[in-house]
């Protein structure tokens, strides 16, 4: 069963960069029909897509958010990153890892998160 | 690209059905079949319970079905069950590799 966690400081400072990682077992990260997004939600808010990651480093980033987010991947080690520049309390968040399906196949595209981690709470504060 | 619309409520009670509305635009949810819907229960994670419109990931009851009509997505739940009352949100592909998130529907279970 592929599982995904998300690690990283629980804290940032304004203005500071938050740093996560996901952590991928019992799969890989390095099939085709896959990217790997971060996705997150402010607390008692929705959900925000902010950008996904091929195993060969195609990212695609939320417009909005495309000036401050830069997202990696180390498929040796099965581990994806996200890093999120200057950040303010808007950022407060629980910021998601997941699976994002994303293949050519009967014809037709195919997109959807189907696995997610568990979720981590990044504070920004002073 | 402004988020979807969504009701930030509904409920029904145990063995009803309920149905739960995503209205977008024509450069989401009316341009393309990529919808999924995702149930969330306080404190987890997201569980994706529809994808593209309609089809159901393997484990999810077939209570839970989806549908599209021009702009507007909706997910419905029959035969209601307690374990039902959570979040549920819309994911809706916006074209040039772009994914937005509805706001957020809260299911009661009455």
């Amino acid at each position: 069963q592929l599982q995904l966690q998300e690690s990283g400081p629980g804290v940032v400072k304004p203005s500071e960069t938050l740093s996560l990682t996901c952590t991928v077992s019992g799969g890989s990260s390095s099939s085709s029909r896959y990217y790997w997004g971060w996705i997150r939600q402010p607390p008692g808010k929705g959900l925000e897509w902010i950008g996904s990651i091929s195993y060969s480093g195609t990212t695609y980033y939320k417009p909005s958010l495309q000036s401050r987010v830069t997202i990696s991947v180390d498929t040796a080690k099965n581990q994806f990153s996200l890093k999120l520049s200057s950040v303010t309390a808007a950022d407060t968040a629980v910021y998601y890892c997941a699976r994002h399906s994303y293949y050519y196949d009967n014809s037709d595209n195919h997109y959807y998160f189907d696995y997610w981690g568990q979720g981590t709470l990044v504070t920004v504060s002073s | 690209q402004s988020a979807p619309t969504q009701p930030p409520s509904a409920s029904g009670s145990p063995g009803q059905s309920v149905t739960i509305s995503c209205t977008g635009t024509i450069s989401d949810v009316g341009a393309y079949s990529y919808v999924s819907w995702y149930q969330q229960h306080p404190g987890k994670a997201p569980k994706l319970v529809i994808y593209e419109v309609n089809k159901r990931p393997s484990g999810v009851p077939d209570r839970f079905s989806g549908s599209k009509s021009g702009n507007t997505a909706s997910l419905t739940v029959s035969g209601l069950q307690a374990d039902d009352e959570a979040d549920y949100y819309c994911n809706a592909y916006a074209g040039g590799n772009n994914w937005v998130f509805g706001g957020g529907t809260k299911l009661t279970v009455l």
